[in-house]
Parts: C-alpha cells; structure tokens; sequence
C-alpha cells in the first residue's frame, strides 16, 4: 500500500533529451509538490500543485514543467536536459490547501537521475 | 523568510547512549517545524512534528523533540541511540505564503558505533 509513489526510481539519459518522471499519491491529499535533492543532499522547492494552482519556484528552470491530469497524480517533465540537472526528485502531497495546512508532507521513494 | 539551521554536519554517538541532533530557526509568525529522516537511497520518512501545544514532542522509533521558544530551537534526542539509527536527518519548517512547502536544513548525518 504505497502511498506516494513515483517511476521510475533511476533514470539515466542523455544530455539534451526529454524525459518524464511520474507521481502518485493514494492517500486523497489535497496538494502536491515536486522537491530536488543535489547531490550535496540539499532539498529545495521546485512545485507546488493544488487545486489545480500550480506556484513555481522562480529558480526553477522553465525546462521544467510540471502535469496534473488530476488530484492524485503530479507528474514532471523536462526538456533539454543538462548535466546539472542530475540529482534526486521527491514528490511529496500533503492533505489541505496549500497555504493553511499544516498537515505532515509524506514523500515518495526519490527518483535518481543521471544526465551523462 | 523562514529558515532552519542544522549547525553539525555529522553526529557520532555509541549504540546505547542518548542522542542530540540539533536544529534551530527563524521564522516570522508561528513555527511550524518538522523531523524527517532519510536512509540511504530511500525516500524521507517523517519522525514528529511541532504545530503548538506541548514543548515535547513525541515522534516515531522513539524519538522525540523539544520546542524551545526563546532559544529558538527545535532538537531532535533520543534516550538511547541504536546502530539503525544511524541515517540523514533533516530538520524544516514550514514556509510561509502559498505554497505551504518544507523548507529544509542543510541535514545531519547520524553515525551510531556498537
């Protein structure tokens, strides 16, 4: 019973390539989020996606977009991919709105990609 | 803006003996404060939170944390480490705005010897 779920778990490609990692929550939450761990394992924002509002953080690249077909999936894509966008990225979801909750984020598993 | 700091990059404690991974912050408004721990090549797992109420609080595997409000911390302890313990622990608040998202410490790696 997974609650937070994302594929793949690795990913190794290309510099210059698209590639879509997907996310997927079980647990009826309300707001998603899209978290990137460098590899000096340092975690920051990258989305947020609630009620259909998405909030980006503005250090994010615009190669990066992120796709909600509906509540409970987020997914990430990015285009043109670069060496240093190599590094871990977490989905997490959170139940209530955005702004308000103060409700625990549970993350999935991390996905590793590689840009070679 | 809000921010924690997580001012040891490595604690190392002997099996059996208590632990102290220390975190503190800065906030406007209320903290809304956070531990999670990450195993190697593993997601992050959430230990316990600070919303309000009790200073102590309570979390998962036996740990717990305590609210300090003029000293502005937030320190994660356990009465005695176990070799499982060891892992990446991460301390974060809450952030303000709209987004709500987790804005995290730069981590302490946890390192219990038998």
């Amino acid at each position: 019973d997974t609650a937070v779920s994302q594929t793949p778990k690795y990913l190794v490609t290309q510099m210059g390539n698209d590639k879509s990692i997907k996310c997927e929550q079980n647990l009826g939450h309300d707001t998603m989020y899209w978290y990137k761990q460098d590899s000096k394992k340092f975690l920051k924002i990258m989305f947020s996606y609630n009620n259909k509002e998405l909030i980006i953080n503005e250090t994010v690249p615009n190669r990066f977009s992120p796709k909600s077909p509906d509540k409970a999936h987020l997914n990430l894509h990015i285009n043109s991919l670069e060496l240093g966008d190599s590094a871990v990225y977490f989905c997490a979801s959170r139940h209530g709105l955005a702004g308000l909750s103060t409700d625990t984020q549970y993350f999935g598993p991390g996905t590793r990609l590689t840009v070679l | 803006a809000q921010s924690v700091a997580q001012p040891e990059d490595q604690v190392n404690v002997a099996e059996g003996n208590p632990l102290t991974v220390k975190c503190t912050y800065s906030v406007s408004g209320n903290p809304y404060l956070f531990w999670y721990v990450q195993y190697p090549n593993r997601g992050l797992q959430f230990l316990l939170k600070y919303i309000t109420g009790d200073n102590l609080v309570k979390g998962s595997y036996g740990f717990e944390a305590e609210f300090n409000k003029s000293q502005t911390s937030f320190h994660l302890k356990k009465p005695s480490a176990l070799v499982s313990d060891s892992a990446l622990y991460f301390c974060a608040v809450r952030g303000g705005g709209s987004q709500g998202n987790l804005i995290f410490g730069k981590g302490t790696k946890l390192s219990v010897k038998p």
